[in-house]
């Protein structure tokens, strides 16, 4: 069964601190990794997405991959209160089609 | 920007009914995608397709149908709807290595 994981929260981070989200998956067959955002009542957002080892920053946001062990973050600097949400990692295998997503972390940054 | 249509915001169906939730797509992606979302459970896939006319079960298929008849076109069937049925469905789309964009949602409530 290939399982992504997350802690649910909430995190919460004060306004201009750094939120730190992170992910965990069970299959090393994974080869691209996403990040969406999901305000309450709304879909997911893509924000940002990352296919080899190491750091990709776009704006406030980075993301992380370490492949060996098999573990992906987002950072987001200077959070902002509209930055609250819940963050959703997604994985795809080479073998399918189909994202397999984590729960979801819910981030609150309190002003 | 892609767009992803889906055809109602809120649905109320009554238990029984036959129920068909639309979803279009505008950027000739290959794959689309139908998951539900609840509390405490994450998103849940469906069905998916690749192609015309062609789909895959995906985790939670039991009550539910699909079409592609078009490509752009991706349509779930509830074919006797019931209470737990009752959820938020989100329809997606894609190409193969990318990933997904989402449509705003539908909420249907089974009563």
């Amino acid at each position: 069964q290939k399982e992504v994981e997350q802690n649910s929260g909430p995190l919460s981070v004060p306004e201009g601190a750094i939120a730190s989200l992170n992910c965990t998956y069970s299959d090393r067959g994974s080869q691209s990794f996403f990040w969406y955002r999901q305000y309450s009542g709304k879909s997911p957002e893509l924000i940002m997405f990352i296919y080899s080892n190491g750091d990709k920053e776009d704006g406030r946001f980075t993301a992380q991959l370490n492949k060996a062990s098999q573990y992906v973050s987002l950072l987001i600097r200077d959070s902002q209160p509209s930055d609250s949400a819940t963050y959703l990692c997604a994985v795809k295998v080479l073998s399918q089609g189909n994202l397999i997503f984590g729960k979801g972390t819910k981030l609150s940054v309190k002003p | 920007d892609v767009k992803v249509t889906q055809s109602s915001r809120y649905l109320v169906k009554r238990t029984g009914e036959k129920v068909f939730l639309e979803c279009v797509q505008d950027m000739d992606h290959e794959n689309m995608f139908w998951y539900r979302q609840d509390p405490g459970l994450g998103l849940r896939l469906i069905y998916f397709s690749y192609d015309v006319k062609m789909k895959e079960k995906g985790d939670i298929p039991e009550g539910y149908s699909v079409s592609r008849e078009k490509k752009e076109r991706f349509s779930l069937i509830l074919e006797s709807a019931s209470t737990n049925q009752t959820s938020m469905y989100l329809c997606a789309s894609s190409l193969y290595r990318g990933g997904y964009t989402f449509g705003s949602g539908t909420r249907l409530t089974v009563v």
